[in-house]
């Protein structure tokens, strides 16, 4: 069965630093990887997904993340943190029937 | 841009009492789904139809919990009685039938149940 580990349930970083997101995932077959950005009280908003071809996958507001097969990783990173992307962000893998499996979430902070 | 709507956002409500979130996808995507997401959780699967026909119901708790989209187009989810544990966020999303090429899922923002 397909799974998605996130490591670190909070994260903090100042602004202008790198933004590391760790997710990790398990699956049966070659994975469709996504993550996504919930800000407080709304729905969540897709950041940016992997389904095949290149494994480098650039998303909205600047965050990019690489599918590692070897390591069967998919971590999200932004070069230089925003006040504004102050969120929780959720990686998830489609499974075979299509469904989303969700991580139990990260909340970045970020201090000026 | 189209996008998922749903009603009401908040929701407070006494336990043993019942409870309907309405849910109205994008138009023209078959699929919808019900997410129920606990304060500091991911969103787990409640319910996923399929136009009109229930794909996946696994882990939605029958005995309080019914789901319905009657004409394959709004759906809407029912809690009788709710209970304090049913205290949380409950996520709609759609998706086209054909999501080969995407796997996305667009989401509307979300009821907020409290359970007093």
């Amino acid at each position: 069965a397909q799974s998605v580990t996130q490591l670190g349930s909070h994260v903090s970083v100042s602004e202008g630093a790198l933004v590391l997101l760790r997710c990790n995932y398990s699956s049966s077959v070659p994975p469709y990887l996504f993550w996504y950005v919930q800000y407080p009280n709304q729905g969540l908003q897709l950041l940016l997904k992997y389904t095949t071809g290149a494994t480098l996958v650039k998303g909205i507001n600047g965050f990019e993340a690489e599918f590692k097969k070897s390591e069967t990783s998919f971590h999200l990173t932004k070069p230089s943190a925003h006040m504004s992307d102050a969120a929780e962000y959720f990686c998830a893998v489609s499974d075979v029937t299509d469904k989303l499996i969700f991580g139990t979430g990260t909340r970045l902070q970020v201090f000026p | 841009e189209a996008e998922v709507a749903q009603s009401p956002r908040y929701k407070i409500t006494e336990k043993s009492q019942a409870v309907a979130f309405w849910c109205d996808p994008i138009s023209g995507h078959a699929t919808l789904y019900w997410y129920r997401q606990i304060l500091g959780q991911g969103p787990e699967l409640l319910v996923q139809f399929q136009d009109e026909s229930v794909v996946d119901d696994s882990q939605l708790p029958k005995d309080r919990f019914s789901a319905e989209r009657l004409k394959g187009v709004d759906s809407t989810l029912k809690i009788q009685p709710a209970e304090l544990g049913d205290s949380a966020m409950y996520l709609c999303a759609s998706s086209p039938i054909d999501r080969s090429n995407t796997g996305e899922l667009f989401f509307g923002e979300g009821s907020r149940l409290t359970v007093l």
